[in-house]
């Protein structure tokens, strides 16, 4: 059974980085032809696609966010992570990391629980 | 960025009801070379992820029992439970695949009568 799981701080300040990664397990992240996605949900409110990334590296970003995130792979740990920089009160939320089900264009059909992370001094 | 559109924004449904929501996108996410609507529908209850209910508009999940049904195409979906369970207490999303960045709907909040 694929599962996934959110890593990371659960609380960053203002104007460093955000930094997660998510370990995939019952299936290795670079067998098939499967992407990888983060999404986010700020506390009470909807999702929002961060990016998502294949095993050979190949990325595809929000554009609302692409100056400052950064998803990359590293398939000998089965793990892909996310990079936020320069992170505000807006990016406080609720990170999940996904797989699509097939190629980037295709819907998210495994979740991890998700992890939030506070952006506060 | 394409917009999503839910309706309505909450919806109270007694048990055994029907409950249906809606949603509407800025514009087409059907793909004409393969004839596909590149729509999904998600359930998440309090404290959990998303689950996939419904891809490609209307092809159910595995496991997602078979009072959950989608329909529509281009730019007009819904997502049908054809008779309210308690456990079916949560907020839907729809989302569109079509191009990036991928969107989805505020959400609608379905709640028993």
């Amino acid at each position: 059974q694929m599962q996934l799981q959110e890593s990371g701080p659960g609380l960053v300040k203002p104007s460093e980085t955000l930094f997660l990664t998510c370990t995939v397990s019952g299936g290795s992240i670079s067998s098939s032809s499967f992407y990888w996605g983060w999404i986010r949900q700020p506390p009470g409110k909807g999702l929002e696609w961060v990016g998502s990334i294949y095993f050979s590296g190949t990325t595809h970003y929000n554009p609302s966010l692409k100056s400052r995130v950064t998803i990359s792979v590293d398939t000998s740990k089965n793990q892909f992570s996310l990079k936020v920089n320069s992170v505000t009160a807006a990016d406080t939320a609720v990170y999940y990391c996904a797989r699509h089900r097939g190629s980037y264009r295709d819907c998210l059909d495994y979740w991890g629980q998700g992890a939030l992370v506070t952006v506060s001094s | 960025d394409i917009v999503m559109t839910q309706s309505p924004d909450s919806l109270a449904v007694s048990l055994g009801e029907r409950a249906t929501i809606n949603c509407k996108s800025s514009q087409s996410v059907l793909y004409r070379s393969n004839n596909q609507n590149y729509l999904a529908w998600y359930q998440q209850k309090p404290g959990q992820p998303p689950k996939l209910l419904i891809y490609w508009a209307s092809t159910r999940e595995s496991g997602v029992p078979d009072r959950f049904s989608g329909s529509g195409s281009g730019t007009d979906f819904t997502l049908t439970i054809s008779s309210l369970q308690a456990e079916d207490v949560a907020v839907y999303y729809c989302q569109q695949y079509y191009t990036t960045p991928y969107t989805f709907g505020q959400g609608t909040k379905l709640e028993i009568k």
